[in-house]
């Protein structure tokens, strides 16, 4: 079973628009923290929003906002007010447990389209 | 500044012919890491390495080696490289909150 499912391969929409970005996870660790990076065309990983298991509120940065439902096991990022820089293939990923060495594990990703 | 460098950022070579992708952090991070990136599949790992000389396989290691002589360096090793290990490559150092990725070398196997 996938770790990290991002259902929506493609999303579409305009300027000043929110737009919400799926991700689900598997895990039976109840230590895990969750991660959102952006990559441009330029092909850079640029790391956005970090949720942590035991957190109780939903992480924010700036325009991005996690919106975490741990019962669902969903994950999504929310971005208010796109911009024409925000189009960019978007991936969760998932750190499980505090081991160290444990690897993140990334989603297929979503490409996120903005328009004019 | 905080950064990993990858080089080449770009290389094209044919199959069986030895490479190298260097990987260099200036953060006296312990942890480092190497991952490909493939349409469709999202990042996987490659190696991992948590200090000096401990080098541990990742999901993917198959056709890769990698050497940790030095805390800062951790390069990727093909040693006959397949048209199946064409893809992008990032190396990534530290974990967590604190993991950064180098930018990237996009590698094409003929």
């Amino acid at each position: 079973a996938q770790k990290i499912t991002q259902t929506q391969p493609g999303m579409f929409v305009q300027e000043k628009e929110a737009v919400t970005l799926d991700c689900t996870y598997d895990t039976s660790d109840p230590s895990y923290g969750l991660f959102w990076y952006k990559q441009p065309s330029s092909g850079e990983m640029i790391f956005l929003i970090y949720q942590g298991s035991y957190d109780q509120q939903n992480a924010t940065e700036g325009r991005y906002s996690l919106n975490f439902q741990k019962a669902r096991k969903s994950a999504n990022l929310v971005i208010s007010a796109s911009q024409l820089g925000d189009s960019a293939m978007y991936f969760c990923a998932m750190r499980e447990g505090h081991q160290a060495g444990t690897a993140l594990i990334f989603g297929k990703g979503t490409t996120l389209s903005v328009s004019s | 500044e905080a950064q990993v460098t990858q080089n080449p950022r770009y290389l094209i070579t044919v199959t069986g012919k030895k490479l190298t992708v260097t990987c260099s952090q200036n953060m006296n991070h312990e942890y480092m890491s190497w991952y490909r990136q493939d349409p469709g599949l999202g990042l996987r790992q490659i190696y991992y390495s948590m200090n000096v000389e401990v080098t541990d396989k990742g999901d993917v290691p198959e056709g890769y080696k990698v050497s940790r002589k030095e805390k800062r360096n951790f390069p990727l090793i093909l040693e006959s490289p397949s048209p199946n290990q064409t893809s992008l490559y990032f190396c990534a150092s530290g974990l967590g909150l604190g993991q950064f990725f180098g930018p990237g070398t996009r590698l094409t196997v003929l």
